[in-house]
C-alpha cells in the first residue's frame, strides 16, 4: 500500500498569511494526488485534483505543485474560511489512502 | 442539484450487520463511479471501496474485505454498503461520494471524488 505523509500536523496562521502544506507519498504516483478541505462536522471538499488542477468553484488563492512523491498545498492568502483540516490522498493504485490531516487553525 | 444522501446508520453491536443506502439526485447516476470512505470519531479519512460505473468493477480497503459488499441499482440511482461481522473499530461516519474518471494517459485514469454525501453514522457498541 502507498503510505501518505503530510507537514505539519497543525499549523497556526492569521488572515492574509501565505500557508504552505506538504504532501508526501511512499513511492511515486506521478500526478495523482488530489488535495480535500474538511471543516468540522462537514463532509470534505474537492479543491485539486490531478496534484493541480483547481476543481470548479474553488477560490484562485488555492493552488496545488509536485509530482512523483512530493506535493504542495498552498493557499496564497488565508480566509477566514479557509481554517479547516486539508487532507491529501492519492489514487495512483487501490487502496486508495488519505494522508493524516494538516490542521490550520487561528493565530 | 446534484447531491447524495446517505441514510441506514444506527447503533448496532459487534458481530452484527447494517446495510448503507447513497441516494443520488441531479445527475446521471449510471455516468459515474462510486464510492464509499468513513472517518472514525476524531480520526482522519480511510477510503473503503469504490464501484465502477456498471458495478463490474469493485475495490475495497483491506480492513473492510470479505465484510463489506458495495452494490448500486442505476435504476434506483442509488449506492449501497453491505456492512456484515461489524467490530468495534468499524464505528465511523460514513460517506458516499462521487467518483469522477478522467483520462490521463491511453493506460491511466485520474480518479478524484467531487461531490460527497453529508455522511451517515455507524456506532459498534455491545
Amino acid at each position: 500500500d502507498i503510505q501518505m505523509t503530510q507537514s505539519p500536523s497543525s499549523l497556526s496562521a492569521s488572515v492574509g498569511d501565505r500557508v504552505t502544506i506538504t504532501c508526501r507519498a511512499s513511492q511515486s504516483i506521478s500526478s495523482y494526488l488530489n488535495w480535500y478541505q474538511q471543516k468540522p462536522g462537514k463532509a470534505p471538499k474537492l479543491l485539486i485534483y490531478a496534484a493541480s488542477s483547481l476543481q470548479s468553484g474553488v477560490p484562485s488563492r488555492f493552488s496545488g505543485s509536485g509530482s512523483g512523491t512530493d506535493f504542495t498545498l498552498t493557499i496564497s492568502s488565508l480566509q477566514p474560511e479557509d481554517f479547516a483540516t486539508y487532507y491529501c490522498q492519492q489514487s495512483y493504485s487501490t487502496p486508495w489512502t488519505f494522508g493524516p490531516g494538516t490542521k490550520v487553525d487561528i493565530k | 442539484q446534484v447531491q447524495l444522501v446517505e441514510s441506514g446508520g444506527g447503533l448496532v453491536k459487534p458481530g452484527g450487520s447494517l446495510r448503507l443506502s447513497c441516494a443520488a439526485s441531479g445527475f446521471t447516476f449510471s455516468d459515474y463511479y462510486m464510492s464509499w470512505i468513513r472517518q472514525a470519531p476524531g480520526k482522519g479519512l480511510e477510503w473503503v471501496s469504490y464501484i465502477s460505473s456498471s458495478g463490474s468493477t469493485i475495490y475495497y480497503a483491506d480492513s473492510v474485505k470479505g465484510r463489506f459488499t458495495i452494490s448500486r441499482d442505476n435504476a434506483k440511482n442509488s449506492l449501497y454498503l453491505q456492512m456484515n461481522s461489524l467490530r468495534a473499530e468499524d464505528t465511523a461516519v460514513y460517506y458516499c461520494a462521487r467518483v469522477k474518471v478522467v483520462a490521463a494517459t491511453p493506460y491511466y485514469y485520474y480518479y478524484y471524488m467531487d461531490v460527497w454525501g453529508k455522511g451517515t453514522t455507524v456506532t459498534v457498541s455491545s
